[in-house]
Formats: structure tokens, C-alpha cells, sequence
């Protein structure tokens, strides 16, 4: 099946900081999701992104689907955004899919005031 | 609308016992699925549904069974508990039509610990 690698495993900021995750994938997708699971365990969509860029405040999210990266920029940190960010994509490998959604590790950030 | 909901929040079960897990979505979302996670990790598929009646397995499936009647609930069973089976479980669902997809939205969880 596809995997889905991220990085870094750790992240620690102090706020206000900048910072950007990255997401490799094995095999061309479908789908492809960043969510952001809040330290009480709820998972918040941030951005549906197979391809191109996108931004939602300061937050923004680019995948190259031909070199199978996506990339998240997080702008001018705050205490809040501290949680765990996972990809997760939805591959194809020459089938259908059903959207069954394959997840990264995720990268723990920590934003210290 | 309430999105997708899950209940119960948390429940402790002892070895052998048996329980339902229940997700509900008013999104008139055609696909769902049940996920669980494990500490520290990812989220991994245990079973999915393109449609009432129509079901089957993730990467996961093994100690557990779904069915689904409607469109609106997908159901999660599990047989015979083991502490292999002490997760988070999450439900999730999306629209799909053709070959579009759309963002997969999730429920609040459903903390479950085997003893």
C-alpha cells in the first residue's frame, strides 16, 4: 500500500514563530488531507489539497502531486495551533479507491508563549 | 447540523465482552468509515462503506464487524474485547460522486479501554 512519511517528528517554537511540515507520499493520490488533532484529541480539517495551493489565514498548504510532497506553513504561531498535524491521503494505484484515507505518523508541535 | 457524532465519549470493558460503537452522520455523505488510533500513531482503517448495504475491510479489520442499514449510521461491533482492541476509535465520512471526492469529516471519538 502507500506510505505516507512525515517531518519532522517534533517541533517546538516559541510563538509567533514560522514553521513548515512536509509530508512525502509513495504513489499518486487521489486525496490528500491535513488535519490538526487538538490536545483533546479532536482532528480538525485544515486543508483538502491533492494538488495546488491553498490558504486559510495563517495557515497555508502546496502539494506537487508529481514529485508526491505537500507541504504546511504555519505563520506567526500561537499556543493554540500546539497539537498533533497529520497528512493523510487517499492513493491509487491504478483502482478505485472508496476514499480510504492512509495516515503519516504526524509531527508534534509545541508552541510556547 | 450535528456533523458526524459518535457515542458513547468513553467506555471500559472487560475481556471477552462484547459492545456497539455508534456513529451517525446528517451530512447525507454516501461513503463512512471507522478508523482507530493508537498511542502515538496514525489513524488506521478498520472497515468502510461506499453505501447502505455495501461494506468491507480496511487494513484493521480483525475482531470487529459493521453493518450499515442507512445511509445516516454505520455501526462498529466488536466481539470477544482484547486489550489489543484499548484505542481511540473515530468515524468519519465524505461525498462521492463518480470520480470526485470530497473532504472527509470526522467524529469526536470514542475512547475505549480493554481490561
Amino acid at each position: 500500500g502507500i506510505q505516507v512519511e512525515q517531518s519532522p517528528p517534533d517541533l517546538i517554537l516559541q510563538e509567533g514563530a514560522n514553521s513548515t511540515l512536509r509530508c512525502n507520499f509513495s504513489d499518486s493520490v487521489n486525496n490528500l488531507q491535513w488535519f490538526h488533532q487538538n490536545p483533546w484529541g479532536q482532528l480538525i480539517n485544515l486543508f483538502y489539497i491533492p494538488s495546488g495551493t491553498k490558504q486559510n489565514g495563517r495557515l497555508s498548504a502546496t502539494t506537487v502531486a508529481t514529485e508526491r510532497y505537500s507541504l504546511l506553513y504555519i505563520s506567526s504561531s500561537q499556543t493554540t495551533d500546539s497539537g498533533v498535524y497529520f497528512c493523510a491521503v487517499d492513493g491509487n494505484a491504478g483502482g478505485t479507491s472508496y476514499g480510504k484515507l492512509t495516515f503519516g505518523q504526524g509531527t508534534i508541535l509545541t508552541v510556547h508563549p | 447540523n450535528a456533523g458526524v457524532t459518535q457515542t458513547p465519549k468513553f467506555r471500559i470493558l472487560k475481556i471477552g465482552q462484547s459492545m456497539t460503537l455508534q456513529c451517525a452522520q446528517d451530512m447525507n455523505h454516501n461513503y463512512m468509515y471507522w478508523y482507530r488510533q493508537d498511542p502515538g500513531m496514525g489513524l488506521k482503517l478498520i472497515y468502510y462503506s461506499v453505501g447502505a448495504g455495501i461494506t468491507d475491510k480496511g487494513e484493521v479489520p480483525n475482531g470487529y464487524n459493521v453493518s450499515r442499514s442507512t445511509t445516516e449510521d454505520f455501526p462498529l461491533r466488536l466481539e470477544l474485547a482484547a486489550p489489543s482492541q484499548t484505542s481511540v476509535y473515530f468515524c468519519a465520512s465524505s461525498y462521492a460522486s463518480g470520480g470526485a471526492r470530497e473532504t472527509q469529516y470526522f467524529g469526536p471519538g470514542t475512547r475505549l479501554l480493554v481490561l
